[in-house]
């Protein structure tokens, strides 16, 4: 079994929709990553937490550290939303490489 | 605006074939790191360095080496080509802290025939 699992694999939207992306996670960690995957390849960190909640425009991110479950929200979603997004875990120190997810296809269509 | 800068882009090579991925980055990070993507895995951390002249295995080192020549660059060796390392092969820095992100490069597409 993974260590870190999301849900939905593939998720398709209108545009407007309010989007939840799901990363649960098996191991104990000291951050959680969400990285978004262009189209064309490239990859951007989005938010790193170890508690609570962050918010950059609109894209929100919790974690809920008993339940081993973190969510990113994208409010008002826009076809430029649409990407990877990626959950990652750091086990160990903060030098240590990340354990990722498969990753969420999201396609938000106009 | 350079950032993580990988060579090359992209690579085709012949089973059994040697070569090295470059990777540098120009943001004094003190930590490197070198995944593989494939298909229906996600990726995959196969050796990171967390600082300057040292180095240490991740998830799927074998049939790699690395080397972290110094601050800036961190390199990618695959002795002896096989199929099996066809990849899109990922750098990325950091500075090394808990809540430091990581900066990644745009990535090597490499094939072996």
């Amino acid at each position: 079994k993974n260590e870190v699992e999301q849900s939905p694999q593939n998720l398709t939207a209108q545009e407007g929709e309010f989007i939840t992306i799901n990363c649960s996670y098996s191991v104990g960690i000291s951050a959680l990553h969400w990285l978004q995957q262009h189209p064309g390849g490239g990859i951007v960190s989005l938010f790193m937490l170890s508690s609570g909640k962050k918010k950059h425009g609109r894209l929100i991110a919790t974690i809920n550290i008993q339940e081993k479950h973190s969510s990113l929200h994208i409010t008002a979603s826009h076809p430029r939303d649409s990407a990877v997004y990626i959950c990652a875990v750091l086990k160990g120190g903060g030098a240590d490489g990340l354990t990722f997810g498969k990753g969420t296809h999201l396609i938000i269509q106009p | 605006n350079a950032g993580v800068t990988q060579t090359p882009k992209f690579q085709v090579l012949k089973t059994g074939q040697s070569m090295t991925l470059q990777c540098a980055q120009d943001m004094n990070h003190n930590s490197m790191y070198w995944y593989r993507q494939d298909p229906g895995m996600g990726l995959r951390l196969i050796y990171y360095s967390a600082s300057e002249g040292t180095t240490d295995k991740g998830e799927v080192p074998n049939g790699y080496n690395v080397s972290r020549l110094n601050k800036r660059e961190f390199s990618l060796r695959l002795e002896s080509a096989a199929p099996s390392q066809t990849s899109v092969y990922f750098c990325a820095s950091s500075e090394g802290g808990t809540h430091q992100p990581q900066h990644f490069g745009d990535g090597t597409r490499l094939s072996i025939l």
